[in-house]
């Protein structure tokens, strides 16, 4: 069966510092892989996706991941955070097969501070 | 378009109550879900559906109903409310994926406390 882990569920810095959000997943056959965010009092919107092809995804608002298949990793990067990016963030799985069946990690709040 | 659009945007019930969430997507699309969102478990499926007439089970669908009689719309009946129940519901659409991955669109949520 497929999981997601992400590790933190807090991750506290400053605006324009550097962040890394941690994802892990478990699974035995070929999957797809996303990130999701949730702003304050919303649904959630895809940020980026990784289906194949080139390891390093990014967004239109300058996050980037990175999947590592010998880590199952897929850490989410951004070299400079604003304000406007504190939000619930939230790491998710699928099987390249039938119904699109999304796993999702249990999610990590980013708050930035002035 | 106006996307996928769910009411209420919240709820109280006692428990033993009934009430059905509605769930409406605008986008012609073939797959629709509900999803529950709670502190600390990220979001887990409790129904899905890939067409009008087809649902099945999720993760947690224990104490929810579903049917899809239509392509627009995916309403989630609880018959008997519990303190269990109390979360926040997502409802997500998408088109048919096939061999490659179509975007899920998610609802704003219902909000829902069960005393």
């Amino acid at each position: 069966a497929q999981s997601v882990t992400q590790l933190d569920s807090q991750v506290p810095v400053f605006e324009e510092a550097p962040v890394e959000l941690r994802c892990n997943y478990s699974s035995s056959v070929s999957v797809y892989l996303f990130w999701y965010v949730q702003y304050p009092n919303q649904g959630l919107q895809l940020l980026l996706k990784y289906l194949s092809g080139s390891t390093l995804v990014e967004s239109i608002n300058g996050f980037e991941a990175e999947f590592n298949k010998s880590q199952t990793s897929f850490h989410l990067r951004k070299p400079s955070v604003h304000i406007s990016d504190t939000a619930e963030y939230f790491c998710a799985v699928r099987l390249n097969t039938g119904f699109q069946k999304l796993v999702f990690g249990t999610g990590t709040r980013l708050l930035v501070s002035p | 378009n106006a996307g996928v659009t769910q009411t209420p945007k919240f709820q109280v019930l006692k428990t033993g109550q009934s009430m059905t969430l509605q769930c409406a997507q605008d986008m012609n699309h073939e797959y629709m879900s509900w999803y529950r969102q709670d502190p600390g478990m990220g979001l887990r499926l409790i129904h899905y559906s890939v067409g009008a007439g087809i649902t099945d089970k999720g993760e947690v669908p224990n104490g929810y109903n579903v049917s899809r009689s239509t392509t627009e719309d995916f309403p989630l009946r609880l018959l008997s409310a519990a303190p269990s129940q109390t979360s926040v519901y997502f409802c997500a659409s998408s088109t048919r994926g096939g061999a490659s991955y179509n975007e899920q669109f998610f609802g704003p949520g219902t909000r829902l406390t069960v005393l």
